[in-house]
Order: structure tokens, then sequence, then C-alpha cells
């Protein structure tokens, strides 16, 4: 069974950093590309990152250049989102996915997500 | 960038009924895109990709259509627990990769 367990959120002041964790299991990590997805409380899906399954590409919204950085380790089966200067307009429940039985950038299998509170 | 714009932002109607929703994108997407379904506190549910293909385990009652600018979600015949908010979402041109407002399908 495919499963997408995110961690790592929490409350942070603005300004400070966190580093979100996704653990992957039920497939073969190393070989699919990863995303993360943010949803600001009440309001709609936003794509955030995307790292390619051997790390050579990676994209980020313009929100977050400069600011955050995703990275894997396809050894531990794990994604990872450092925040770094975190601002009120941060705060979401982020959320890794990825697509397996379909193509790159659908997202058939997503996380349960994880929220991170920007306030002071 | 490309602008998915989604319409009506809500939708009211009664369970049996058939509801129709739709996304519009700012530049030809051709087929690129896809519909998820989200229930309040749950991640997002792949319905739809490449416009039309139902993904696995996607009930029949959903249907995708469309291309290039112009795309549509229909359900027929809505059963209860398919009341819920509804995204699109292109790949065609990233990044970024780009999400319609949402549309919230509501019980009348």
């Amino acid at each position: 069974e495919v499963q997408l367990v995110e961690s790592g959120g929490g409350l942070v002041k603005p300004g400070g950093s966190l580093r979100l964790s996704c653990a992957a299991s039920g497939f073969t990590f190393s070989t699919y590309s990863m995303t993360w997805v943010r949803q600001a409380p009440g309001k709609g899906l936003e794509w955030v990152s995307y790292i390619s399954s051997s790390s050579g590409y990676i994209h980020y919204a313009d929100s977050v250049k400069g600011r955050f950085t995703i990275s894997r380790d396809n050894a531990k089966n794990s994604l990872y989102l450092q925040m770094n200067s975190l601002r009120a307009e941060d705060t979401a429940v982020y959320y890794c996915a990825t697509g397996i039985s379909v193509a790159v950038n659908y997202f058939d299998y997503w996380g349960q997500g994880t929220l991170v509170t920007v306030s002071s | 960038e490309i602008v998915l714009t989604q319409s009506p932002a809500t939708l009211s109607l009664s369970p049996g009924e058939r509801a129709t929703l739709s996304c519009r994108a700012s530049q030809s997407v051709s087929n690129l895109l896809a519909w998820y379904q989200q229930k309040p506190g749950q991640a997002p549910r792949l319905l739809i990709y490449d416009a039309s293909h139902r993904a696995t385990g996607i009930p029949a009652r959903f249907s995708g259509s469309g291309s290039g600018t112009d795309f549509s979600l229909t359900i027929s015949n809505l059963e209860p627990e398919d009341f819920a908010v509804y995204y699109c979402q292109q790949r065609s041109n990233w990044p970024p990769i780009t999400f319609g407002q949402g549309t919230r399908l509501e019980i009348k």
C-alpha cells in the first residue's frame, strides 16, 4: 500500500525556519518525482515545489523561491522541504504528493498534510 | 503562468441530479488537465487526468471532457458523498503547475 506521511509542521515566528519531511512507503520511491502542494486555511491548492527522481531537476513557485529548498534522500525514502524566512502568508497545510499510476505532475497519491502556522 | 478559472464558484444541487463544472485556461493546455475532489479535512483525490481519463477506482458517474482552453467535469446522478470541493489542475506549461480556485458542490 502506498503511503506518504508528512511531519515537521508546527507554530513558528515570522522569519523563522522549519523543515518538513515526507516518509514514503509502498512504492519504489527512487523512481518517482515528488511535489509539495500547500493549502492556506479556507483557500485553494497552491503548487510549491517539484523534485525529479534523481534530484536533477528542481523547481519552485515564485512565492517561495530563494526561501524554500526541496530535497530528497532516496536511501531513506524521504522527501524534505526546508523553509526559511517564513512569512504569515506561508501558513498552510503542506502536502507531499506524487503520481505513480499517472504521468508526471498529476497526483494520485497524497499525504495527510502537516500544518505550518507562522505567527508571532 | 497559465491561469485556470473555474465556474461556478458554488453549485447547489440535490442528490440524483447532474452536475457540470467548468474550468477555463488562459491559454491552451491541450488535454493536460486533471480534476480533483477534496472533502473537509482530507487530501485531494485525483478523479480525472488527461481531461477525460478516470483515475483508478473512480466511479463511472464522473466524466471529463474538453481540450485546449475549455474543460468540463460532469457528475451524473449525484450521490451524497459527491458533495465536496472540486479543483482543476494543468501540467501543460510548467513551472508553475497551476490549480483552479475550486468549485464548491453543495447540497440544495
